[in-house]
Protein backbone atom coordinates (compact mmCIF):
# COMPACT_ATOMS: atom_id res chain seq x y z
CA UNK A 1 0.00 0.00 0.00
CA UNK A 2 1.00 3.51 -1.03
CA UNK A 3 1.42 5.21 2.81
CA UNK A 4 1.08 9.72 2.72
CA UNK A 5 2.72 11.37 4.84
CA UNK A 6 2.01 15.17 5.16
CA UNK A 7 3.85 18.07 7.68
CA UNK A 8 3.71 19.28 9.53
CA UNK A 9 0.46 18.58 11.83
CA UNK A 10 -0.65 21.78 12.52
CA UNK A 11 1.13 25.22 11.25
CA UNK A 12 0.11 28.74 13.39
CA UNK A 13 0.02 31.62 11.12
CA UNK A 14 -2.06 34.74 10.34
CA UNK A 15 -3.71 36.01 7.82
CA UNK A 16 -1.93 37.29 4.79
CA UNK A 17 0.99 34.95 5.60
CA UNK A 18 2.57 32.35 3.08
CA UNK A 19 1.86 29.31 4.50
CA UNK A 20 3.27 25.67 2.65
CA UNK A 21 2.54 22.22 3.75
CA UNK A 22 4.04 19.13 2.05
CA UNK A 23 3.09 15.55 0.96
CA UNK A 24 5.47 13.25 0.57
CA UNK A 25 4.72 9.09 -0.99
CA UNK A 26 6.19 6.49 -0.24
CA UNK A 27 7.15 5.60 -3.27
CA UNK A 28 6.30 7.19 -6.72
CA UNK A 29 3.06 8.49 -7.82
CA UNK A 30 3.96 10.60 -10.91
CA UNK A 31 0.97 13.42 -10.47
CA UNK A 32 -1.86 11.33 -9.27
CA UNK A 33 -2.29 13.54 -6.39
CA UNK A 34 -4.91 15.69 -4.69
CA UNK A 35 -5.49 18.27 -1.82
CA UNK A 36 -8.85 18.57 -0.02
CA UNK A 37 -9.71 21.14 2.74
CA UNK A 38 -12.03 20.06 5.54
CA UNK A 39 -13.78 22.05 8.03
CA UNK A 40 -15.33 20.86 11.31
CA UNK A 41 -18.19 19.35 10.73
CA UNK A 42 -18.20 19.01 6.76
CA UNK A 43 -17.48 16.96 4.09
CA UNK A 44 -13.76 17.49 2.03
CA UNK A 45 -13.85 20.00 -0.52
CA UNK A 46 -11.10 19.18 -3.15
CA UNK A 47 -9.12 21.79 -4.17
CA UNK A 48 -6.48 20.75 -6.12
CA UNK A 49 -5.71 17.56 -8.28
CA UNK A 50 -3.06 16.22 -10.54
CA UNK A 51 -0.84 17.94 -8.19
CA UNK A 52 -0.95 21.22 -9.82
CA UNK A 53 -4.36 21.59 -11.50
CA UNK A 54 -6.99 23.99 -9.33
CA UNK A 55 -10.39 23.10 -9.16
CA UNK A 56 -12.83 25.01 -10.86
CA UNK A 57 -13.92 27.84 -8.31
CA UNK A 58 -11.24 27.68 -6.12
CA UNK A 59 -9.09 31.11 -5.19
CA UNK A 60 -5.79 31.53 -6.96
CA UNK A 61 -3.78 31.76 -3.84
CA UNK A 62 -3.92 27.89 -3.58
CA UNK A 63 -1.69 26.06 -5.42
CA UNK A 64 0.32 23.06 -5.56
CA UNK A 65 3.56 21.56 -7.12
CA UNK A 66 5.61 18.38 -7.45
CA UNK A 67 5.62 15.06 -9.31
CA UNK A 68 7.04 11.45 -7.98
CA UNK A 69 7.19 11.38 -4.19
CA UNK A 70 7.14 14.99 -2.73
CA UNK A 71 4.61 17.50 -3.08
CA UNK A 72 3.38 20.85 -1.84
CA UNK A 73 0.33 22.74 -1.29
CA UNK A 74 0.98 26.60 -0.98
CA UNK A 75 -1.71 29.52 0.49
CA UNK A 76 -0.47 32.75 -0.94
CA UNK A 77 -1.81 35.06 1.16
CA UNK A 78 -3.66 33.22 4.33
CA UNK A 79 -7.76 34.55 4.26
CA UNK A 80 -9.83 34.12 7.47
CA UNK A 81 -12.00 31.35 5.99
CA UNK A 82 -8.62 29.41 5.02
CA UNK A 83 -8.32 28.39 8.48
CA UNK A 84 -9.32 24.53 8.22
CA UNK A 85 -7.46 21.02 7.90
CA UNK A 86 -5.73 19.95 4.85
CA UNK A 87 -5.34 16.37 3.33
CA UNK A 88 -3.21 15.50 0.64
CA UNK A 89 -4.79 12.08 -0.99
CA UNK A 90 -3.21 10.20 -3.84
CA UNK A 91 -4.57 8.48 -6.48
CA UNK A 92 -2.13 6.25 -8.25
CA UNK A 93 -3.27 2.80 -6.47
CA UNK A 94 -6.62 2.94 -5.23
CA UNK A 95 -6.71 5.97 -2.63
CA UNK A 96 -4.32 6.79 0.42
CA UNK A 97 -5.23 9.88 2.35
CA UNK A 98 -2.62 11.55 4.20
CA UNK A 99 -3.14 12.24 8.12
CA UNK A 100 -4.00 16.04 7.67
CA UNK A 101 -2.44 19.15 8.51
CA UNK A 102 -4.58 21.91 10.75
CA UNK A 103 -4.04 25.31 9.11
CA UNK A 104 -4.60 27.63 12.85
CA UNK A 105 -4.71 31.14 13.81
CA UNK A 106 -2.26 32.63 15.21
CA UNK B 1 -26.16 20.84 -9.71
CA UNK B 2 -24.67 17.25 -8.32
CA UNK B 3 -26.14 16.45 -4.59
CA UNK B 4 -25.05 13.17 -2.75
CA UNK B 5 -27.80 12.95 -0.29
CA UNK B 6 -26.87 10.10 2.92
CA UNK B 7 -29.36 8.58 5.42
CA UNK B 8 -29.27 10.02 8.93
CA UNK B 9 -26.84 9.34 12.41
CA UNK B 10 -27.26 5.52 13.22
CA UNK B 11 -26.74 3.90 17.01
CA UNK B 12 -25.34 0.10 16.95
CA UNK B 13 -24.24 -2.27 19.63
CA UNK B 14 -21.25 -4.30 18.88
CA UNK B 15 -21.59 -7.35 16.80
CA UNK B 16 -24.58 -5.69 14.48
CA UNK B 17 -24.37 -4.16 11.10
CA UNK B 18 -24.95 -0.45 9.80
CA UNK B 19 -26.05 -0.07 6.03
CA UNK B 20 -26.05 3.54 5.18
CA UNK B 21 -27.48 4.63 1.97
CA UNK B 22 -26.07 7.67 -0.36
CA UNK B 23 -28.71 9.08 -3.16
CA UNK B 24 -27.54 10.72 -5.79
CA UNK B 25 -29.20 13.45 -8.10
CA UNK B 26 -27.89 16.19 -10.75
CA UNK B 27 -26.02 13.83 -12.74
CA UNK B 28 -25.65 9.77 -14.56
CA UNK B 29 -25.44 7.50 -11.35
CA UNK B 30 -24.22 4.90 -13.36
CA UNK B 31 -21.49 6.82 -15.38
CA UNK B 32 -19.03 7.59 -12.32
CA UNK B 33 -17.98 5.64 -9.67
CA UNK B 34 -19.01 5.40 -6.12
CA UNK B 35 -16.39 5.44 -3.15
CA UNK B 36 -16.62 5.15 0.81
CA UNK B 37 -14.41 7.08 3.18
CA UNK B 38 -15.11 7.27 6.70
CA UNK B 39 -13.61 9.62 9.77
CA UNK B 40 -12.99 8.26 12.95
CA UNK B 41 -13.68 11.58 15.71
CA UNK B 42 -10.86 14.06 15.76
CA UNK B 43 -8.64 11.53 13.21
CA UNK B 44 -7.89 11.62 9.04
CA UNK B 45 -9.65 10.30 5.79
CA UNK B 46 -9.73 6.43 5.58
CA UNK B 47 -10.87 5.09 2.45
CA UNK B 48 -13.13 1.82 1.91
CA UNK B 49 -13.83 0.93 -1.55
CA UNK B 50 -15.86 1.83 -4.63
CA UNK B 51 -18.22 0.39 -6.44
CA UNK B 52 -19.56 0.72 -10.17
CA UNK B 53 -23.23 1.51 -10.51
CA UNK B 54 -23.22 0.79 -14.06
CA UNK B 55 -21.94 -2.93 -13.18
CA UNK B 56 -21.95 -3.31 -9.08
CA UNK B 57 -18.60 -4.46 -9.34
CA UNK B 58 -16.73 -3.61 -6.14
CA UNK B 59 -12.70 -3.19 -4.84
CA UNK B 60 -12.49 -3.05 -1.22
CA UNK B 61 -9.89 -2.18 0.75
CA UNK B 62 -7.46 -4.74 2.36
CA UNK B 63 -8.82 -3.97 6.04
CA UNK B 64 -12.78 -3.97 5.23
CA UNK B 65 -12.50 -7.06 3.10
CA UNK B 66 -15.13 -9.88 4.69
CA UNK B 67 -16.92 -7.02 6.15
CA UNK B 68 -17.83 -4.35 4.26
CA UNK B 69 -20.39 -5.08 1.11
CA UNK B 70 -21.36 -2.32 -1.16
CA UNK B 71 -24.67 -1.99 -3.31
CA UNK B 72 -26.60 0.09 -5.50
CA UNK B 73 -29.94 0.74 -6.94
CA UNK B 74 -29.94 1.94 -10.02
CA UNK B 75 -33.86 2.45 -10.32
CA UNK B 76 -33.19 5.17 -7.77
CA UNK B 77 -29.59 6.43 -7.78
CA UNK B 78 -28.61 5.29 -4.72
CA UNK B 79 -25.13 3.26 -3.34
CA UNK B 80 -25.22 1.46 -0.25
CA UNK B 81 -22.34 0.90 1.79
CA UNK B 82 -22.85 -2.12 4.72
CA UNK B 83 -20.83 -2.75 7.58
CA UNK B 84 -21.01 -5.61 9.80
CA UNK B 85 -19.30 -7.38 13.10
CA UNK B 86 -19.39 -3.27 14.51
CA UNK B 87 -16.73 -3.04 16.72
CA UNK B 88 -16.14 0.16 19.05
CA UNK B 89 -13.30 1.37 16.42
CA UNK B 90 -16.14 1.61 13.67
CA UNK B 91 -17.47 4.81 15.42
CA UNK B 92 -17.14 7.43 12.93
CA UNK B 93 -18.91 9.36 10.08
CA UNK B 94 -19.15 7.44 6.75
CA UNK B 95 -19.20 9.85 3.62
CA UNK B 96 -19.92 8.57 0.23
CA UNK B 97 -17.73 10.55 -2.75
CA UNK B 98 -18.22 10.66 -6.62
CA UNK B 99 -14.99 9.79 -8.28
CA UNK B 100 -14.94 12.51 -11.22
CA UNK B 101 -12.33 12.01 -14.08
CA UNK B 102 -10.87 15.00 -14.88
CA UNK B 103 -7.93 15.39 -17.89
CA UNK B 104 -5.08 17.38 -18.21
CA UNK B 105 -1.79 17.56 -20.62
CA UNK B 106 -3.36 14.12 -21.86
CA UNK B 107 -3.60 12.21 -18.44
CA UNK B 108 -6.97 12.04 -17.09
CA UNK B 109 -6.90 11.71 -12.96
CA UNK B 110 -10.28 10.06 -11.15
CA UNK B 111 -10.57 11.62 -7.47
CA UNK B 112 -13.75 12.73 -5.34
CA UNK B 113 -14.84 15.72 -6.56
CA UNK B 114 -18.68 15.48 -5.09
CA UNK B 115 -19.37 14.09 -1.48
CA UNK B 116 -22.26 13.75 0.67
CA UNK B 117 -22.78 15.02 4.41
CA UNK B 118 -21.37 11.97 6.03
CA UNK B 119 -23.46 9.67 8.15
CA UNK B 120 -22.59 9.26 11.81
CA UNK B 121 -22.06 5.95 12.69
CA UNK B 122 -22.09 5.42 16.98
CA UNK B 123 -20.96 1.75 18.19
CA UNK B 124 -21.75 1.43 21.82
CA UNK B 125 -23.10 -1.29 24.08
Amino acid sequence: DIQMTQSPSSVSASVGDRVTITCRASQGISSWLAWYQQKPGKAPKLLIYAASSLQSGVPSRFSGSGSGTDFTLTISSLQPEDFATYYCQQANSFWTFGQGTKVEIK
Amino acid sequence: QVQLVQSGAEVKKPGASVKVSCKASGYTFTGYYMHWVRQAPGQGLEWMGWINPNSGGTNYAQKFQGRVTMTRDTSISTAYMELSRLRSDDTAVYYCAREGRYCTNGVCYYIADYWGQGTLVTVSS
